[in-house]
């Protein structure tokens, strides 16, 4: 069965460093997402991504966020200057470009990638 | 704005019994409803979701739930606890329609479930 991958599983980095978190979607998903949970807190909705631009974001997606899919496989998730509060699982999800009459497209979801910022 | 709370952080449960998490919205709009599982180590999975039509929803491993709009309520229920449904589950809502759309979420319901 066809799975959203994301690597790396656990990233520890200093704060003010860069860090890329990857994720491959599934092979025919068109719509990408990034979403984040805090230790303790609710998923929240980082941005989504369709067609090689930023479709909608979130607040919490500032400057420090960028996204990218740099090939046909891979999505990307960059993050310039981590701070402390940037410490949390960051999921990646991708859906089919269905919609209307269509099933509902479901988004599906990688395992997730911890990112600690000391 | 769109929003979910999910009543009981933590729910205990013998094997066999019944299993209720609550879910409760709020929405501008008609909402989309989802139900989703995690288990441990593993990405977020569909349990089963509410767009239009029927308000009883069934999903996979015996789950279901019925979308209340008068209550805005989407409680899920599984009539017999299995020891594999040991996991966190979330509640989430979009207002939009697909095929691009994002979730918010609940705060998720840990279950755990006794011999």
């Amino acid at each position: 069965e066809p799975e959203v991958t994301q690597t790396p599983s656990h990233q520890v980095t200093q704060m003010g460093q860069e860090v890329i978190l990857r994720c491959v979607p599934i092979s025919n998903h068109l719509y990408f997402y990034w979403y984040r949970q805090i230790l303790g807190q609710k998923v929240e909705f980082l941005v989504s991504f369709y067609n090689n631009e930023i479709s909608e974001k979130s607040e919490i997606f500032d400057d420090q966020f960028s996204v990218e899919r740099p090939d046909g496989s891979n999505f990307t998730l960059k993050i310039r200057s981590t701070k402390l509060e940037d410490s949390a699982m960051y999921f990646c999800a991708s859906s089919e470009a269905r919609g209307g009459s269509s099933p509902y497209n479901e988004q599906f979801f990688g395992p997730g990638t911890r990112l600690t910022v000391l | 704005a769109q929003s979910v709370t999910q009543l009981g952080s933590h729910v205990s449960v013998s094997e066999g019994a019944l299993v209720l998490l609550r879910c409760n919205y709020s929405s501008s709009v008609p909402p989309y409803l989802f139900w989703y599982v995690q288990y441990p180590n593993q990405g977020l999975q569909l349990l089963l979701k509410y767009t239009t039509g029927a308000t009883l929803v069934k999903g996979i491993n015996g789950f279901e739930a019925e979308f209340k709009k008068s209550e805005t309520s989407f409680h899920l229920t599984k009539p017999s606890a299995h020891m594999s449904d040991a996991a966190e589950y979330f509640c989430a809502v979009t207002p939009k329609p697909p095929p691009n759309y994002k979730l918010s979420f609940g705060a998720g319901t840990t279950v755990t479930v006794r011999a």
